[in-house]
């Protein structure tokens, strides 16, 4: 079985500061994991995605991730926060390729003027 | 990149009604459909998952009598929720993969108040 805890419903940064996002995973067998945004009202977005290689993924808008097995993590990061990136984030995992995928329950980020 | 259509964005309708989803794949074929609930504040939950030409295997406790799912063609699938309560107002996504299962895409969903 597979699960996805993300800590922290709510995130809140100032615009410039660094985001940090937290997930952390479940799974038996060497999982997928993804990354989305979603903005209000409308359906998510693909951030990034870790299947197999190097463990740092690069995404889009400037966002990355870090694919740690011995923590069993895969923490969002910005290093720069920008007014836009205020949304929801799902961390997302899956054994079985991009079938059947499980999501956490999401992290809403403010980011702060 | 690959499109996933998803109308209505938004209805409403009273306690009673059917109301009916569509997915489409735009520029992919689709030879696996997958069916979200997501209620305020919460995860995506799957419902089901259906396979062209295929019955739809539901989850633990969505009940396959009430969400009526038809995958007939390589871009179209249907959900029809059935006799509509105010309980099934929620947030619905469908999401679609091609023949290699590699990526996997995100209608915009439907919001469904059910009045």
């Amino acid at each position: 079985a597979q699960s996805v805890t993300q800590l922290g419903s709510h995130v809140s940064v100032s615009e410039g500061a660094l985001v940090l996002l937290r997930c952390n995973y479940s799974s038996s067998v060497p999982p997928y994991l993804f990354w989305y945004v979603q903005y209000p009202n409308q359906g998510l977005q693909l951030l990034l995605k870790y299947t197999t290689g190097a463990t740092l993924v690069k995404g889009i808008n400037g966002f990355e991730a870090e694919f740690k097995k011995s923590e069993t993590s895969f923490h969002l990061t910005k290093p720069s926060a920008h007014m836009s990136d205020a949304a929801e984030y799902f961390c997302a995992v899956s054994e079985r390729g991009y079938q059947k995928v499980t999501f956490g329950t999401g992290t809403k980020l403010q980011v702060i003027p | 990149g690959a499109v996933v259509s998803q109308h209505p964005s938004r209805v409403i309708c009273k306690s009673g009604t059917s109301v009916k989803i569509e997915c489409r794949s735009l520029d992919f074929q689709a030879t696996t459909m997958f069916w979200y609930r997501q209620f305020p504040k919460q995860s995506l939950m799957l419902m089901a998952t259906s396979n062209e030409g295929s019955k739809a295997t539901y989850e633990q406790g969505v009940e396959k009598d009430k969400f009526l799912i038809n995958h007939a063609s390589l871009t179209l699938s249907t959900l029809t929720v059935t006799s509509a309560h105010p309980e099934d107002s929620s947030f619905y996504i469908c999401s679609a993969s091609g023949f290699s299962g590699e990526k996997l895409f995100f209608g915009s969903g439907t919001q469904l108040s059910v009045l």
